[in-house]
């Protein structure tokens, strides 16, 4: 069981929007941990999407936004496109030990 | 960029050491993590080394279970089994952490492909 918490799966059309959600604790999102972003696209490596909560790597398309805000945060996929259909992992930093990383469950985003 | 070592298959209760060779950047001083994706299942934060003077660090769920090292000289990190379960069955990714104060992989590899059957 992941101490960060996603929605399993969503849908979306194309050209809609998609909010995923990831829920933490006061040990890490609500102790002012930043949440990063990655996609996973089928057989691939995860990429990383956002950082910081709201920021995007070069090349990441502005379709892709992050907020947080307390223990929650949200990425945000606006103008949904068929290349986006992949697994999306949140990811943050937990104060229960040193350096202790922790990944949500992943969240697989279809597009019909 | 980071290359990883080859798919492997291996019985249980044998050992391993699979790699991860680095590029394009000075290897010492940046944090090297790996992460396991069991088959179907999401992404599992196991632990990282600072090449730099080798300090590592672990999830509870890895400790003792696995050993994680690395190589200035060949600018390599390592992860290593001494005793390979079933359960050990996934794909592991190493990972480029971009700064001491940035919490997130900036960076993957394309990771390794482990089988552990009898």
């Amino acid at each position: 069981q992941s101490v960060l918490t996603q929605p399993p799966s969503m849908s979306g059309a194309p050209g809609q929007k998609v909010i995923i959600s990831c829920t933490g604790s006061s040990s890490n999102l609500g102790a002012n941990f930043d949440v990063h972003w990655y996609q996973q696209l089928p057989g691939a490596a995860p990429k990383l999407l956002i950082h910081g909560n709201n920021n995007r790597p070069s090349g990441v398309p502005d379709r892709f936004s992050g907020s947080k805000s307390g223990t929650s945060a949200s990425l945000v996929i606006t103008g949904l496109q068929a290349e986006d259909e992949a697994d999306y992992y949140c990811q943050s930093r937990d104060s229960i030990l040193t350096d202790f990383w922790i990944f949500g469950g992943g969240t697989h985003l279809t597009v019909l | 960029q980071l290359v990883q070592s080859g798919t492997e298959v291996k019985k249980p209760e044998e050992s391993l050491k699979i790699s991860c060779k680095a590029s394009g950047y000075t290897f010492r001083n940046y944090w090297i993590g790996w992460v396991r994706q069991r088959p179907g299942k999401g992404l599992e934060w196991m632990g990282m080394i600072y090449p730099g003077d080798s300090r590592t660090t672990y999830s509870p769920s890895f400790q003792g279970q696995v050993t994680i090292s690395a190589d200035r000289s060949s600018n390599t990190a390592y992860l290593q089994w001494t005793t390979l379960k079933a359960s050990d069955t996934a794909v592991y990714y190493c990972a480029r952490r971009p700064g001491d104060f940035s919490n997130y992989f900036v960076e993957w590899g394309q990771g390794t492909l482990v089988t552990v059957s009898p």
